[in-house]
C-alpha cells in the first residue's frame, strides 16, 4: 500500500517569496506522483506529475517539483509567490502502471500569500 | 484530458432526505471515481464505478448509503441517502483517462 505525508497543514509566505510545500511518500513499487491545487469553491486541478524519466518536473503557473527516490520526497516549489497562488495543495501517489490503481492523497497544505 | 460537468454545485438538504449528484464526462471512460472531502480534510475514495457492473466500495462506505449508477461510459450518479449532518461534505467525481486524474467542480452538500 502507498501513503503520502504532507508536512505542514498551513504555510504562509510573503508575495515574491519562495514557496516550498513538502511531500513524502511511501510505496513498495515505483510510484507515480502528483500535485493538485484546489482554489476556493472549485475542484482539483493538476499542477504537475512525475511518472518516469527526468526527476525535475515543471508544471503550470511556474511550479516545479523534484522526485528524490533516496529521500522518498516530491516537494513542490515556486521561486516567487503570487497572491493568486493562495489555495489548498494536495500531493498524491499511486502505483505506476495500469490506470485502475488507487490514488492516495495527502491531507493537504493550505498556502496563504501575504501582500 | 477530460472535462467533467458535475451538478448540483451545491445544495442544502434536510436530514433524512436523499440527494443525487450527477457527473457527465466529455469522453468515454472505463472507470469513474467518487470522492468525499469532509471540511478541512483530504479526499477519501468512496467507490469506483464501472459501466455495466456494480460499483466497488471502499472500506467504510456501503451501497445502501451511497448507491451509484453507471448507465453508460460518460455518465454516473451518486446518491447520498438518509442524510445526516455528518454527510455535510464536498463530493467529487473523477476520471482517469490516462495517467492523471481529472475532477469535477464538486458538489458542496450541507445537511441541516
Amino acid at each position: 500500500a502507498q501513503s503520502v505525508t504532507q508536512l505542514g497543514s498551513h504555510v504562509s509566505v510573503s508575495e515574491g517569496a519562495l514557496v516550498l510545500l513538502r511531500c513524502n511518500y511511501s510505496s513498495s513499487v515505483p510510484p507515480y506522483l502528483f500535485w493538485y491545487v484546489q482554489y476556493p469553491n472549485q475542484g482539483l486541478q493538476l499542477l504537475l506529475k512525475y511518472t518516469t524519466g527526468a526527476t525535475l518536473v515543471k508544471g503550470i503557473n511556474g511550479f516545479e517539483a523534484e522526485f528524490k527516490k533516496s529521500e522518498t520526497s516530491f516537494h513542490l516549489t515556486k521561486p516567487s509567490a503570487h497572491m493568486s497562488d493562495a489555495a489548498e495543495y494536495f500531493c498524491a501517489v499511486r502505483i505506476s502502471g495500469g490506470s485502475n490503481y488507487k490514488l492516495t492523497f495527502g491531507k493537504g497544505t493550505l498556502l496563504t500569500v501575504n501582500p | 484530458s477530460a472535462v467533467i460537468s458535475q451538478k448540483p454545485s451545491r445544495d442544502i438538504c434536510q436530514r433524512g432526505t436523499s440527494l443525487t449528484i450527477q457527473c457527465q464526462v466529455d469522453s468515454q471512460v472505463t472507470m469513474m471515481f467518487w470522492y468525499r472531502q469532509q471540511p478541512g480534510q483530504s479526499l477519501t475514495l468512496i467507490a469506483t464505478a464501472n459501466q455495466g457492473s456494480e460499483a466497488t466500495y471502499e472500506s467504510g462506505f456501503v451501497i445502501d448509503k451511497f448507491p451509484i449508477s453507471r448507465p453508460n461510459l460518460t455518465f454516473s450518479t451518486l446518491t447520498v441517502s438518509n442524510m445526516s449532518p455528518e454527510d455535510s461534505s464536498i463530493y467529487l467525481c473523477s476520471v482517469r483517462p490516462g495517467v492523471e486524474a481529472f475532477f469535477g467542480q464538486g458538489t458542496r452538500l450541507t445537511v441541516v
